[in-house]
């Protein structure tokens, strides 16, 4: 079985530009989730997507930082523009629908510098 | 105080011993638990989880909940070099509520 497909690997963008994040999930996952993950840290959820419904969105900086998931399976992280301080790592998780008992599956995440 | 603590420092373990990691949360409604192993450069990777008080064992992996104590632990038998990794606990606040909230991860280091 296929596990959580992430591009682009690395990025290595200047500051103010934008840059766009894609992911696939599991096959047959309901919920999409997309975490950031600075060094030294553990991931903290930018927003939670339940099919094509954004149902956690609280921690997305929603000024800069924009998501979707148009047919309730590929999914795009946007930022613009960017910050030097949105320097991590950008990773994307999916899981059995929401009434599962939570197991979460991460793609190997895209690693953002902003110069 | 933060969702799930995790404070121990770096852990050096000689091959062959136990690794004992120990991580608490607040939030007394938490229905399920976790723990994830991260290589260096590499993604989250789901080794244990565990819903009920008690043990759970899974090859060299034993799992502990206590939700009265508001603790988990996991203990790894036997390390081995390719245990050297940082380890993260994760709580999920419940059915319904898919949002895993971890803490910063405990390195463990396994000396051949």
């Amino acid at each position: 079985e296929a596990g959580v497909v992430q591009s682009p690997r690395y990025k290595i963008i200047e500051k103010k530009q934008p840059v766009a994040f894609w992911c696939n999930p599991i096959s047959g996952h309901n919920t999409l989730y997309w975490y950031l993950q600075n060094l030294g840290q553990g991931p903290e959820l930018l927003i939670r997507y339940e099919n094509e419904e954004a149902v956690d969105d609280s921690q997305l900086p929603k000024d800069r930082f924009s998501a979707e998931r148009l047919k309730g399976v590929d999914s795009t992280l946007k930022i613009q523009p960017a910050e030097l301080g949105d320097s991590a790592v950008y990773l994307c998780a999916s899981s059995l629908a929401a009434g599962g008992l939570g197991m979460q599956y991460f793609g190997p995440g895209t690693r953002l510098t902003v110069l | 105080q933060k969702e799930v603590e995790q404070n121990s420092g770096p852990l050096s373990v000689p091959e062959g011993a136990i690794a004992s990691l120990n991580c608490t949360y607040s939030d007394r409604g938490s229905q399920s638990f976790f723990w994830y192993r991260q290589y260096s450069g590499k993604s989250p990777e789901l080794i244990m989880s565990i819903y009920s008080n008690g043990d759970k064992e899974d090859g060299r992996f034993t799992a502990q909940l206590n939700k009265a104590s508001q603790y988990v632990s996991l203990l790894i038998r036997d390390s081995q070099p390719s245990d050297s990794a940082t380890y993260l606990c994760a709580v999920n606040r419940g059915y319904g509520n898919n949002r895993l909230a971890f803490g910063k991860g405990n390195q463990v280091v396994v000396i051949p």
